[in-house]
């Protein structure tokens, strides 16, 4: 089945740009969906199909996806958006369709 | 506004059973997909599987396939996950989800906690 990769763990300071990553084969080629959780939270969407955004998420939050990487990009990193992040697929192309998510990335704020 | 409630914490013994509910207002499982999310203890999320209510198919992850089913009422608008043969390693907090389909979610409920202990 297909597999996404995120780094563990990110640290940024308050007002900087964070970076969070999310390794898949080709995953260019497919639509990449973010979740923000916080401890003890629901998740909630902050970024779908790569690069839009859903109501009430801020233009803070933004994506990307070429070639064998996916990105959300956090600017001017607030405490509050500490956090974990999930990078989320449809994997169509396996024997066994389903959601596929990746292992997450704990963004700290300094 | 859209809301999906779920039932109440559980704690069951090993190879026992377990219902979760999700009440959704806002929206109509028959038109929206549900899904169903769990986070263990120190591990990330693992999707478990869904239902797609055009044409009313069920997709399972691999790892639960033959013990977990997912079904929808519509006349109460509530969903329900059932995860059978429980063990130790099932304890987690699972959560419901909806969107337009099982691409992405936009709703989600608030979490119930299963633990399971002898």
């Amino acid at each position: 089945s297909y597999v996404l990769t995120q780094t563990p763990s990110v640290s940024v300071a308050p007002g900087q740009t964070a970076r969070i990553t999310c390794g898949g084969n080709s995953i260019g080629s497919i639509h990449v969906h973010w979740y923000q959780q916080k401890p003890g939270q629901a998740p909630v969407l902050v970024v779908y199909d790569d690069s839009d955004r859903p109501s009430g998420i801020p233009e803070r939050f933004s994506g990307s996806n070429s070639g064998n990487t996916a990105t959300l990009t956090i600017t001017r990193v607030e405490a509050g958006d500490e956090a974990d992040y999930y990078c989320q697929v449809w994997d169509s192309g396996s024997d066994h369709p389903g959601v596929v998510f990746g292992g997450g990335t704990k963004l700290t704020v300094l | 506004q859209v809301q999906l409630v779920q039932s109440g914490a559980e704690v069951k013994k090993p190879g026992s059973s377990v219902k979760v509910s999700c009440k959704a207002s806002g929206v109509t499982f028959s038109n929206y997909a549900v899904t169903w999310v769990r986070r263990t203890p120190g591990q990330g999320l693992e999707w478990m599987g869904g239902l797609i209510p055009f044409p009313g198919t069920t997709n399972y992850a691999q790892k639960f396939q033959g013990r977990v089913t997912i079904t929808t009422d519509e006349s109460t608008n509530t969903a329900y996950m059932e995860l059978s043969s429980l063990r130790s390693e099932d304890t987690a907090l699972y959560y419901c989800g909806s969107g337009w389909d099982l691409n992405y979610f936009d709703y989600w409920g608030q979490g119930t906690l299963v633990t399971v202990s002898s």
